[in-house]
């Protein structure tokens, strides 16, 4: 799981402002999640990326943004539209789609009051 | 889409006993099933996983059987030990280009 980071560990916001979560790898993986996990809950899939400059939605993208400008980084951002946004944001990565192992980042706390 | 179903919620499990943690999938499709162990606050770690075209598989304490018919996983933990103590999480893919669909996770408590 080394190889992948993110930044910051934990994250305060105001309701109403957009929120960016940063996450990089220098695994060369070519393919990055997004995940949020809230209280007693499995993780969920919010976005993917295959490749540099696409990207595609998972079960629960309403709120979210992403963009995959270069390989090694895949940002998230949280925007005001989403309703519950506290949670825990884990980033991963894996060399090619999801029938491969996924290495996860170390996380980071956002919490909106 | 895929759906996990993962049990049970909470184990305990006397130290040096075994622990069995079962989970199905909906999507005959898929096919590849990870097992994740998750301490509090940190990242998901893989432990073991395994794919369609294999029924078993072994890495020391660890196993996983897999049975494709009734589309049920098992991760079987032999020798527990306090250490095993976190949450674990099944998922599931359909190995196309989406992410992984993951189970509710099980909380495995090894009493001393």
């Amino acid at each position: 799981d080394g190889g992948i980071t993110q930044s910051p560990k934990y994250l305060f916001r105001k309701e109403g402002q957009n929120v960016t979560l940063s996450c990089e790898q220098n695994l060369n993986h070519d393919a990055m999640y997004w995940y949020r996990q809230d209280p007693g809950q499995g993780l969920r899939l919010i976005y993917y990326s295959q490749i540099v400059n696409d990207f595609q939605k998972g079960d629960i993208a309403e709120g979210y943004s992403v963009s995959r400008e270069k390989k090694e980084s895949f940002p998230l951002t949280v925007t005001s539209a989403q309703k519950n946004p506290t949670a825990f944001y884990l980033c991963a990565s894996s060399p090619m789609g999801a029938s491969y192992e996924q290495y996860f980042g170390p996380g980071t706390r956002l919490t909106v009051t | 889409g895929e759906n996990v179903e993962q049990h049970p919620s909470t184990l305990s499990v006397q130290e040096g006993d075994s622990a069995v943690i079962k989970c199905t999938y909906s999507d005959s499709a898929s096919n590849y099933f990870p097992w994740y162990k998750q301490e509090l606050g940190k990242r998901p770690q893989l432990i073991i996983d395994i794919r369609s075209n294999v029924g078993e598989k072994k890495d020391q304490r660890i196993a996983v059987t897999l049975n494709k018919t009734a589309k049920h996983f098992s991760l079987h933990i032999t020798e527990t030990q306090p250490e095993d103590s976190a949450v674990y999480f099944c998922a599931a893919s359909g190995g196309g280009a989406d992410g992984l669909t993951f189970g509710k996770g099980t909380h495995l408590i090894i009493q001393p």
